[in-house]
């Protein structure tokens, strides 16, 4: 099956300053790639995603970078401020296959 | 803005006792499923449903689990016989796969019911 990594782990920032988590899947056919956000005891809310086709999309402070040959996504989230703490989950499918692969999760804590 | 409700939002329940969880995912979705997180783990895909009939399972899913969509709104999970590594939170989720005409849609989770097999 599907092998998704993410790290680090546990990510410390400054508030204001930019965060940056990396996902690693496996299957070189996998063509959607969301982000989820999970706040503590909280179910799990897409923040964004991306397709295989686009290298690269952006909301407002949320980004998502793709490098297919690599075989990795990367979350970036830019000036920082606390309600951004939470668990960070990246997900992997393959087209036709509505079944998401999870990563273990980063936890992101922004330092007031 | 419509969401994914699950009932209970937790139920503790002996070893060996049958528990259903129950779910309404968003009206106009197709595509249905449940998913586990063990505490402080990576949320694990158990099950999706289409067209009334299981569509994909994982490993997880084993005889002990089965999933049912009684009438048009509810979606089910029943654990026969539970174990005590069934203890997790089991997310429902619903989407709507024709918005990304076919490729995977975005999932959007309910709040989730916390299992605690004693």
């Amino acid at each position: 099956g599907e092998n998704v990594e993410q790290h680090p782990s546990t990510l410390s920032v400054q508030e204001g300053d930019s965060a940056v988590i990396k996902c690693t899947y496996s299957d070189s056919a996998s063509n959607y790639f969301p982000w989820y956000k999970q706040e503590l005891g909280k179910r799990p809310q897409l923040i964004i995603d991306i397709r295989s086709n686009v290298g690269e999309k952006k909301d407002q402070r949320i980004a998502v970078t793709l490098n297919k040959t690599a075989k990795h996504f990367s979350l970036h989230i830019t000036e920082t401020q606390p309600e951004d703490s939470a668990v960070y989950f990246c997900a992997v499918s393959l087209y036709g296959n509505n079944r998401l692969a999870f990563g273990k999760g980063n936890q992101v804590v922004v330092i007031p | 803005e419509p969401e994914v409700t699950q009932t209970p939002s937790h139920q503790v329940t002996q070893m060996g006792q049958e528990v259903i969880l129950r779910c309404v995912p968003i009206s106009n979705h197709l595509y249905f499923y449940w998913y586990r997180q063990i505490l402080g783990q990576k949320v694990e895909f158990l099950v999706s449903f289409y067209n009334n009939e299981i569509s994909e399972k994982s490993e997880i899913f084993d005889d002990q689990f089965s999933v049912e969509r009684p009438d048009g709104s509810n979606f089910t999970l029943k654990i026969r016989s539970t174990k005590l590594e069934d203890s997790a939170m089991y997310f429902c989720a619903s989407s709507d796969s024709r918005t990304s005409g076919g490729d995977t849609g975005e999932l959007f989770f309910g709040e989730g019911s916390r299992l605690t097999v004693l």
